[in-house]
């Protein structure tokens, strides 16, 4: 099915672990995105990619860098795991002029 | 002070009710979304809008820009209507801001 693809769908992490999130989108979109949810918050903006090639800082990139492999792939990295980075991470993606579509989120736990 | 406010809160209304969530935002923008996250946690994308109103089936979405208000309705609301409802705004700086979102419980 066309879409958002994320992966892993659940991950726990030791503090001070690395790992990478890894997100895919079949609908030749052009921007891709990186937000966590936290409870009371809302979605924050974690990194964006406005076009292969290009990344930008969103509203809490502290701690995280992101790669925009090629137009298909974003992926987010977390060098050294803090239980503050504990939250449910959401890839999306749009074309402009054109709403968003969102993965099914990835639920990290840091211990 | 958050660029973008939803209310209500929390809503819980009547199967068949007309249900309506409002958005307020500070900020100069470029769009303004509606999304739809479902108690699974996935997250829909409704609408995109930067002026009028937009309809889809029973979901009407309404922009106000010189008062930064947006509106969500629902009509003939239905239990599978149940889920929390954000709205997001793209500043015309390429910033993202959303609201906390609206639960909206539907009981049949």
């Amino acid at each position: 099915n066309a879409g958002v693809t994320q992966t892993p769908k659940f991950q726990v992490l030791k503090t001070g672990q690395s790992m990478t999130l890894q997100c895919a989108q079949d609908m030749n979109h052009n921007s891709m995105y990186w937000y966590r949810q936290d409870p009371g918050m809302g979605l924050r903006l974690i990194y964006y990619s406005a076009s292969e090639g290009t990344t930008d800082k969103g509203e809490v990139p502290n701690g995280y860098n992101v790669s925009r492999l090629n137009k298909r792939e974003f992926s987010l990295r977390l060098e050294s795991a803090a239980p503050s980075q504990t939250s449910v991470y959401f890839c999306a993606s749009s074309l402009t002029g054109v709403g968003y579509t969102f993965g099914s989120g990835t639920r990290l736990t840091v211990v | 002070k958050n660029e973008v406010e939803q209310s209500p809160q929390n809503l819980t209304a009547q199967e068949g009710e007309f249900i309506t969530i409002n958005c307020s935002y500070s900020v100069g923008i470029s769009a303004l979304h509606w999304l739809q996250q479902h108690p699974g946690g996935g997250i829909v994308s409704l609408f995109m809008l930067s002026s009028g109103k937009k309809k889809h089936g029973r979901l009407i979405a309404t922009i106000n820009i010189q008062e930064k208000h947006s509106s969500l309705h629902i009509t003939a609301s239905h239990p599978r209507d149940s889920a929390v409802y954000i709205c997001a705004v793209r500043g015309t700086g390429n910033q993202f801001y959303f609201g906390t979102g609206t639960s909206l419980t539907v009981i049949p």
